[in-house]
């Protein structure tokens, strides 16, 4: 059973960096699959963040590419998400899943809300 | 960005069947197909199916999905009240290079 756990700061200030960890349990990061981020902002839909693979190659969210960073750290079996110049509006609950060969995320984290607020 | 097409919410009677729809493009639903994922209120969501038809394992046969053209279908048999949620479509756009998601659908079971 692949299990995902989120974490980071649940309270990031306007214009600051959000930074989050999915750790990976009983399943390697080097695998083939990629791994990706999706959020949903309090009483919304779905928005997907991006996903990284271990070769390095990485897909964006177009309306997001400019302020966000995902990365693979394999030794520790776990990826990571930044999101700079913060405002209200990247307020949601962040999850972490493992995409699909179909889909976006067969197995998922349980969420972390991250508030952006001074 | 461009995305998905659901309907806001769907409602149907116990026991009944009710068919949510998501309608795309050529880029999207009707290149590469859909998934079909379940939410529950404060619970992450729960893949359903994916690449139109195929169903993880674990997932009921209750959950049935299917798609033509542009316009996927998942068909939700025999509804119990643990079957109100919300649900979401989602495809590759080609064009994009990105996950794409509808709206969602809450479905309420009367």
């Amino acid at each position: 059973q692949v299990r995902l756990q989120e974490s980071g700061p649940g309270l990031v200030k306007p214009s600051e960096t959000l930074s989050l960890t999915c750790t990976v349990s009983d399943y390697s990061v080097s695998s083939s699959h990629y791994w990706g981020w999706i959020r949903q902002p309090p009483g919304k839909g779905l928005e997907w963040i991006g996903s990284v693979y271990h070769s390095g190659s990485i897909y964006y969210n177009p309306s997001l590419q400019n302020r966000v960073t995902l990365s693979l750290d394999t030794s520790k079996n776990q990826f990571s998400l930044k999101l700079t110049s913060v405002t209200a509006a990247d307020t949601a609950v962040y999850y972490c899943a493992r995409d699909a060969s179909g889909g976006p995320g067969d197995y998922w984290g349980q969420g972390t809300l991250v508030t952006v607020s001074s | 960005q461009a995305g998905l097409t659901q309907p806001p919410s769907v409602s149907a009677d116990l026991r009944q069947t009710a068919t949510l729809t998501c309608t795309g493009d050529g880029e999207n639903v009707g290149n590469l197909g859909a998934a079909w994922l379940q939410q529950h209120q404060g619970h992450p969501p729960k893949l359903l199916s994916y690449r139109d038809t195929s169903r993880p394992s674990g997932i009921s046969e209750k959950f049935s999905a299917s798609r033509s053209g542009n316009t996927a279908s998942l068909t939700i048999t025999g509804l119990q009240p643990e079957d109100e949620a919300d649900y979401y479509c989602s495809s590759w756009d080609s064009n994009l290079s990105a996950w794409v998601f509808g709206g969602g659908t809450k479905l309420t079971v009367l």
